[in-house]
């Protein structure tokens, strides 16, 4: 079974661009959540979509979006780039239901300059 | 506010020996814990797990206590070997919302 792919795993933008990070989860699975992985701040977690619908939401400012497709790949975008953007940014899927545990891609290394 | 917490940021340990990474969290809605490892340049990979109705599950080398009245868990790893230094992180789930709540990891370093 294919693992879950994330493209593209390096980018570097300027400040006020906006960028779109994808993930494709391993087949089957219909929850995909997004993280942003910083030095000393862990996985804080940005969204989760299960089967196309926004479920559960972090604590990040509204340029930081996302939404599902009926295939279950995900899109995440971040709107008018800052420099604090810079991170690793990791993308999970799972079944999403029950107790679960989540299978991660490689990351996107986003570097804002 | 972290629900969801590792006080320590890393932990060195002798090859051979015992490693102890502890986690505490807050929500009492949480009913699912988890272990994931992280080497640099990688996804976290899944470890072990324990659902709350257990204290205690065991994986080779691997065991994960569940403290539900101290609101604490922790990941037992015996013996310790270099292969195992990374990146640890808990993370907990409320099944009833699905909502998953990663701590901010503590890095194992096994010395040879």
């Amino acid at each position: 079974k294919a693992g879950v792919t994330q493209t593209p795993r390096y980018l570097i933008k300027t400040r006020g661009q906006q960028v779109t990070l994808s993930c494709s989860p391993i087949s089957g699975h219909r929850s995909v959540s997004w993280y942003q992985q910083t030095p000393g701040q862990g996985l804080q977690f940005l969204f989760e979509y299960f089967s196309e619908t926004q479920r559960n939401k972090g604590n990040f400012p509204g340029r930081f979006s996302g939404r599902q497709f009926s295939n279950s790949r995900s899109e995440m975008n971040v709107s008018t780039l800052e420099l604090g953007d810079s991170a690793l940014y990791l993308c999970a899927s799972s079944t999403g239901q029950g107790a679960y545990e989540q299978y991660f891609g490689p990351g996107t290394r986003l570097t804002v300059t | 506010d972290q629900q969801v917490k590792q006080n320590s940021p890393s932990l060195s340990v002798q090859e051979g020996r015992i490693s102890i990474l502890n986690c505490d969290y807050t929500n009492s809605m949480f009913d699912y814990f988890l272990w994931y490892k992280k080497y640099p340049a990688e996804g976290p990979t899944f470890l072990i797990s324990i659902s709350s109705i257990k204290d205690k599950n065991e994986d080779g080398r691997f065991t994960v206590f569940l403290n539900k009245s101290a609101k604490h868990l922790s990941l037992h790893i015996v013996p310790s070997q270099p292969g195992d230094s990374a990146v640890y992180f808990c993370a907990a789930e409320d099944s009833g919302t699905y909502k998953y709540i990663f701590g901010t990891g503590t890095r194992l370093k096994v010395l040879a």
